[in-house]
């Protein structure tokens, strides 16, 4: 079974703009989560998509957001991009059955704002 | 007060010995534990979970979870140098399919 992939892996932006990362999940796994990771806050929560909906949210500005298509792949964006927001972007995926879901994380895309 | 709590390290522990790291966590309802393993430029990978007091072994590796004390922790037996990374502990809280991860720790196997 293919694993998690995410595009692009590697990102430089300018303060300001916006960018789009994406999310392939594992075959058969309806729950994608987002997670930003940097060497000063580690792993932080971002937000759970489901089947479409978002399930679940952490305490992340509206700047943040994301959406999940039918066939489970998911994107998040940011938008007016701050220095604050270079970072790991991972993505995780899971089957979604809470509580004994296990999640298993894509490669990242690294975001560097400049 | 954070939600999942582990000593940063750095830890080192010479080549085949146990090493054992150990994560607290603050909500008493979490139902699922899980242990991650991340090397340097790279992505977590799971390396096992739990979910009921006790211990659950898979070759090397022991996790241990004792809910009353809010307390999960996972041993390595014989400790090898590619065991070098960051362990990372990650609660499910009980407010649904939330993932909550510590902020790692640190091991290095010394040959």
């Amino acid at each position: 079974k293919a694993g998690v992939t995410q595009t692009p892996r590697y990102l430089i932006k300018t303060r300001g703009q916006q960018v789009t990362l994406s999310c392939s999940p594992i075959s058969g796994h309806r729950s994608v989560s987002w997670y930003q990771q940097t060497p000063g806050q580690g792993l932080q929560f971002l937000f759970e998509y489901f089947s479409e909906t978002q399930r679940n949210k952490g305490n992340f500005p509206g700047r943040f957001s994301g959406r999940q298509f039918s066939n489970s792949r998911s994107e998040m964006n940011v938008s007016t991009l701050e220095l604050g927001d270079s970072a790991l972007y991972l993505c995780a995926s899971s089957g979604g059955t809470f509580p004994t879901d296990t999640q298993y994380f894509g490669p990242g895309t690294r975001l560097t704002v400049l | 007060q954070k939600e999942v709590e582990q000593n940063s390290g750095p830890l080192s522990v010479p080549e085949g010995a146990i090493a054992s790291l150990n994560c607290t966590y603050s909500d008493r309802v979490s139902q699922s534990f899980f242990w991650y393993r991340q090397y340097s430029g790279k992505s977590p990978e799971l390396i096992m979970s739990i979910y009921s007091n006790g211990d659950k072994e898979d070759g090397r590796f022991t996790a241990q979870l004792n809910k009353a004390s809010q307390y999960v922790s996972l041993l390595i037996r014989d400790s090898q140098p590619s065991d070098s990374a960051t362990y990372l502990c990650a609660v499910n809280l009980g407010t649904g399919n939330q993932f909550y991860f510590g902020t790692g720790t640190s091991l290095t196997v010394i040959p």
